[in-house]
């Protein structure tokens, strides 16, 4: 119980398009998801959460005229990188909150997390 | 504790050996913590969590132990096996502040045979 997939696992596109990355809840539903960036050797940076319903919130720092964050069902966040450079090209995982109605874990306030896309801009 | 940089720090240990990954956390309205693996390329995975009242919690082969005196969190793994090498990263959440997770800066493990 309580995966979270991603999906592309990995992209390569070109400089200036636009990248699309989904975000599911396999066996739980969630209100609630997050999305990150890892850069190499680093630890995950919290970029937004995204909320079932309504606009996403965004950390300091982070553009959201350049991610834009959907979040249209309880099982379902999607990231969309608008316009990507280079310096986009990161590690994007996502992570989702069991609200304890699927999978019974040891906290129902616990985040798991999706295997993450690696986006790659030329 | 936040990113720091390009360099990890490293916990060689043979493989039999128990592990102890240490973390420091600042925040002392954190509910609870939770420790991930992350093997490469791949995304954080669950190993244990605990709450902030509590001070000892045992899964299988993993112990956390939280002293919120110091503010410090230890993560041991017993019987060290080459699967646990990985990186692994502690994260404290405030639920006062939306559920949101604030990682450590991440520890390697390195599994010798």
């Amino acid at each position: 119980g309580a995966v979270v997939s991603q999906h592309p696992s990995w992209v390569i596109c070109k400089s200036g398009t636009s990248v699309k990355i989904e975000c599911r809840s396999l066996d739980f539903q969630a209100t609630t998801m997050f999305w990150y960036r890892q850069f190499p050797k680093q630890s995950l940076m919290l970029m937004a959460t995204s909320n079932e319903g309504s606009k996403a919130t965004y950390e300091q720092g982070v553009e959201k005229d350049k991610f834009l964050i959907n979040h249209a069902s309880l099982t379902l966040s999607t990231l969309t990188v608008t316009s990507a450079h280079p310096e986009d090209s990161s590690f994007y995982i996502c992570s989702a909150r069991d609200l304890g109605q699927g999978y019974s874990g040891p906290n129902t306030d616990t985040q798991y997390f999706g295997p993450g896309t690696r986006l790659t801009v030329l | 504790g936040e990113s720091v940089g390009l360099h990890l720090p490293t916990l060689s240990v043979q493989e039999g050996d128990n592990s102890i990954i240490n973390c420091a956390y600042s925040n002392s309205a954190s509910d609870y913590f939770i420790w991930y693996k992350q093997e490469s390329g791949k995304g954080p995975q669950f190993i244990i969590d605990i709450r902030s009242n509590m001070d000892k919690r045992q899964g299988q082969r993993v112990t956390v132990l939280l002293n919120k005196t110091v503010k410090h969190l230890s993560l041991q793994i017993a019987a060290t096996q080459p699967g646990d090498s990985a990186v692994y990263f502690c994260a404290e959440n405030i639920e006062a502040a939306g559920n949101k997770l604030t990682f450590g800066g991440g520890t390697r493990v390195l599994v010798k045979p």
